[in-house]
């Protein structure tokens, strides 16, 4: 499983109240990424790091924000959750090997907005 | 931006038969990866198979083997022998070769294996 852990595991929270999520990995790969899986659209990439202090948006950032302080680390912020952030969210990171590459998940955690 | 499109919702197939899941992609790439995932009801996302571009032999893994069209952006796995721990989510992914790319999956097919 690549040592990569996700919590929580499964969360509750109110409307307008802040979440952080960790990803916490313990290889020292570089790149990780946060997937948020919703029926119908696979997973969709919300925000990815290719280093400690380095990241970037992904095709639906709006409302989230991400730190990576230390490279095995990797924590994903709701500001001010909204329903439409109730979803399974996944942490992934790429391992990259002589002539191959794969990415390997967390466990998931999912975050329902009430 | 890299797109892919997985045009079968659901699927099912009974015990010990074959079925095919498809795949299209869209790039302009010449180099990149293709991958198969399976999400079984744990939701643990699970490397199937793996294909790169450049190599024009279709990867297979025991009974899992792909069809791998690169001029018509095609890319479907076949799975042989169904067994009943074959039912999950199966989604199809893409990666450019660069550094820096990140995965693109696309909108996942439901596989049910009837016993």
């Amino acid at each position: 499983d690549a040592g990569i852990t996700q919590s929580p595991r499964h969360k509750v929270t109110e409307t307008g109240t802040p979440v952080t999520l960790r990803c916490h990995q313990t290889e020292n790969h570089r790149y990780m990424y946060w997937y948020r899986q919703d029926p119908g659209h696979g997973l969709r990439l919300i925000h990815y790091s290719y280093g400690v202090k380095d990241t970037d948006k992904g095709e639906v950032s709006d409302g989230y924000s991400v730190s990576r302080s230390k490279t095995e680390d990797f924590l994903l912020t709701l500001e001010s959750a909204t329903s439409s952030q109730t979803s399974v969210y996944f942490c992934a990171i790429r391992v990259h090997l002589t002539a191959n590459t794969e990415a390997f998940f967390g466990q998931g955690t999912r975050l329902t907005v009430v | 931006a890299q797109t892919v499109t997985q045009s079968q919702p659901e699927m099912s197939v009974q015990e010990a038969e074959t079925v095919t899941l498809s795949c299209t992609y869209d790039t302009s790439e010449n180099n990149y990866y293709l991958f198969w995932y399976k999400q079984p009801p744990s939701r643990q996302m699970i490397l199937v198979i793996r294909q790169e571009a450049y190599k024009q032999q279709n990867a297979t893994e025991n009974r899992f083997s792909v069809n791998f069209q690169k001029a018509a952006k095609s890319f479907s796995l076949k799975i042989s022998d169904s067994q009943l721990g074959d039912t999950a989510m199966y989604f199809c992914a893409f990666m450019k070769h660069n550094y820096g790319q990140n995965f693109v999956f696309g909108p996942g097919t439901r596989l049910s294996v009837l016993p």
